[in-house]
């Protein structure tokens, strides 16, 4: 069982919709969250960095961690074409070395 | 813009070959690291650097070396490539501005081993 479960989608959601995306984990020692953003043939852009559980909302994009749950989510609000991208969830422990573990990605596409 | 530079962006070789790839970075940071992308698998750590000549295994570093001779340069070597190590490669910094940053990456290098 990998560390970090994502649903890799596709996910194809109309413009203006609300697009919903999780990931659940196993190791109990993650405290720090991360959503990036990766369009075709770039670098996985960082969205959303978290501590530990609640919410934190940044424009049209919320990040929710339930730690209990071991459960994050991303809300995309008000959804554009220019969101089509590949997301990934992320995430770490305390340790000095920094090491992420990452989620396989989910495929959006929002249709004009 | 995280001022990382990955070179090549792209490779064709043939299997048996050595090869390099440069991560260059313009700002100093201590952590880079080296990922590889497959699908279904996401991103995994091959290795990682905690300063000049100090580094690391990740979780898939087997038929990959690693080494920094200076702050600014990180390079990855696939000494007889394979063709299971067909992948896109990406490099990462942590800047070190506080303990808690998040990583932020180059835009990859696509390799195919032939």
């Amino acid at each position: 069982q990998k560390e970090v479960e994502q649903d890799p989608g596709p996910l194809s959601v109309p413009e203006g919709a609300i697009v919903s995306l999780n990931c659940t984990y196993s190791n109990s020692a993650f405290q720090y969250f991360m959503w990036y953003r990766q369009y075709s043939r770039k670098g996985p852009e960082l969205l959303m960095y978290t501590y530990s559980s609640g919410n934190k909302e940044d424009g049209r994009f919320t990040a929710q961690v339930d730690k209990s749950s071991k459960y994050i989510s991303l809300f995309i609000r008000d959804s554009q074409p220019s969101d089509s991208a590949t997301y990934l969830c992320a995430m770490r422990g305390r340790s000095n070395d920094y090491k992420l573990s990452f989620g396989a990605g989910t495929t959006v596409t929002v249709r004009a | 813009d995280a001022g990382i530079t990955q070179s090549p962006r792209h490779k064709v070789t043939e299997t048996g070959t050595p090869v390099t790839l440069r991560c260059h970075q313009t700002e100093n940071h201590r952590y880079m690291y080296w990922y590889r992308q497959d699908p279904g698998h996401g991103l995994r750590l091959i290795h990682y650097s905690y300063g000049v000549k100090d580094t690391d295994k990740g979780e898939v570093s087997d038929g990959y070396s690693v080494s920094r001779s200076k702050t600014e340069d990180f390079l990855l070597t696939l000494e007889s490539a394979t063709s299971s190590q067909t992948s896109v490669y990406f490099c990462a910094i942590r800047r070190d501005s506080s303990r808690n940053q998040p990583q932020h990456f180059g835009d990859g290098t696509r390799l195919s081993i032939l």
